[in-house]
């Protein structure tokens, strides 16, 4: 069964912390890996798209890796800040279809 | 740029009525997705769209139908609706020809009285 784990299921962290979530996936025949932040009661913002064939990707103070024969992937918020609060999603898509899985998300809090 | 756009934004139903939610994806994104978010729980796939057709199925109860028309806009219709379908509905559109990155809409929040 295809499934998406995300650990911690909570962090809380003072300002200016660095940071790394945890994403790991069953079935390592994955077409890509996205990273989405989710403010309470809001929609879904994309914030890294990881092909299969690629390894990390970078966007401002974030960085996605991914491993698939371990079947995980990271994502690193350097110097975080109170803005970057709320609840970081990581989604699957494998190959062969089109079903997209989320993991339950870590819910952070930065402390300023 | 167009976003995914989704409608009614919000939504009250009593148990056992009829709702339908739309959904009008970026233009030339040719999928869609729709996914159901009970409170404090992580999006579950209900059903996908490529082309007008049901790409991909997931956990959509019986009750509940969805279809994509020709300008790939999507409906998803709910009857007889009990308590347990509160829920954010999110839409999410897809360019099949692109990268595979999903753009969600910003939900539709559906309270079944």
């Amino acid at each position: 069964k295809q499934e998406v784990t995300q650990i911690p299921a909570a962090l809380s962290v003072p300002e200016g912390e660095n940071l790394v979530l945890n994403c790991s996936f069953t079935d390592s025949a994955i077409y890509n890996l996205q990273w989405f932040r989710q403010d309470p009661g809001k929609g879904l913002t994309s914030l890294l798209l990881i092909q299969s064939s690629q390894r990390e990707q970078t966007s401002g103070r974030l960085n996605a890796s991914l491993d698939k024969s371990s079947g995980r992937s990271t994502l690193y918020i350097a110097a975080s800040q109170p803005g970057d609060s709320a609840t970081y999603l990581c989604a699957v898509r494998w190959t062969g279809g089109f079903k997209t899985i989320f993991g339950a998300g870590t819910r952070l809090f930065v402390k300023a | 740029a167009a976003g995914v756009i989704q409608s009614p934004r919000h939504l009250i139903k009593e148990k056992r009525e009829t709702a339908t939610l739309k959904c009008y994806p970026i233009p030339r994104h040719d999928t869609v997705y729709w996914y159901q978010q009970g409170p404090g729980q992580d999006p579950q796939f209900l059903i996908s769209f490529y082309e007008k057709m049901q790409s991909d199925k997931g956990s959509i109860p019986d009750r509940f139908s969805a279809q994509q028309f020709s300008d790939y806009h999507s409906e998803l219709n709910m009857s007889s609706l009990e308590l347990g379908d509160s829920a954010l509905y999110f839409c999410a559109s897809l360019g099949y020809a692109n990268t595979g990155e999903l753009f969600f809409g910003e939900g539709s929040r559906l309270t079944v009285l």
